[in-house]
């Protein structure tokens, strides 16, 4: 099916490993964007695109980085994961600027030990 | 950037419109109100949004009021599904691109 998928729905890893949550999508949509929501709380944006090859911070990128040489494809990479960045991440894309509507993936859920 | 205030939580009754207040007193004039909401631990899901006009669609009615400063999103008859967490967002225009800044928003309980 067409949408918006995310890989794995579920991670758990250790402190100081590298991981890397994978998102696609089938729309080839302009933007797409990295959220993520701890126990209780809001989405807090991560890194944001608007383009392959064009990336930019959001609220908490630190320890994250981020790619994006295809358009449909939207890595992010825990580089060294901590015990603060278990949580639950969702990816997301609109069309572009005439796009309102934000799509959701169904979110990984990662536990760092 | 534009913040949003919404108060945490909110009961509403079966079948009764749903009110849901929010507060974005420092949009700029070329900032949209958004809103989503998030069932469980679901993605968010898109309901409505508008810039200066109220908006109605077949989810919901949004009403922006003259100043721009708020809005409150109503739900004409809350159904028990319609309990979840709802997010009002100002979207954000920077650089080219566009950012979603979500807050914590209201959890609304539909009692049967």
């Amino acid at each position: 099916d067409a949408g918006i998928t995310q890989s794995p729905r579920y991670k758990i890893t250790e402190t100081g490993r590298q991981v890397t949550l994978m998102c696609h999508q089938t729309w080839s949509h302009s933007y797409m964007f990295w959220y993520r929501q701890d126990l209780g709380h809001g989405l807090r944006l991560i890194y944001y695109s608007a383009a392959a090859d064009i990336t930019d911070k959001g609220e908490v990128p630190d320890g994250y980085v981020v790619s994006r040489s295809k358009t449909e494809n939207f890595p992010l990479t825990l580089e060294s994961a901590t015990r603060s960045q278990t949580s639950v991440y969702f990816c997301a894309s609109i069309p572009g600027q005439g796009g309102y509507e934000q799509y959701f993936g169904p979110g990984t859920r990662l536990t760092v030990t | 950037d534009a913040k949003t205030t919404q108060p945490t939580s909110m009961d509403c009754a079966e079948g009764r419109a749903a009110n849901l207040p929010c507060n974005h007193s420092t949009i700029s004039g070329n900032e949209y109100v958004y809103w989503y909401r998030q069932i469980h631990s679901q993605g968010p899901q898109y309901i409505i949004h508008g810039l200066k006009n109220n908006e109605t669609n077949e989810m919901a009615s949004l009403i922006i009021t003259e100043d721009r400063k708020s809005s409150t999103l109503i739900l004409p008859h809350a159904t028990l599904r319609d309990t979840a967490v709802y997010y009002c967002i100002v979207r954000v225009v920077g650089s080219g691109t566009y950012k979603y800044i979500f807050g914590t928003g209201t959890r609304l309980k539909v009692l049967a």
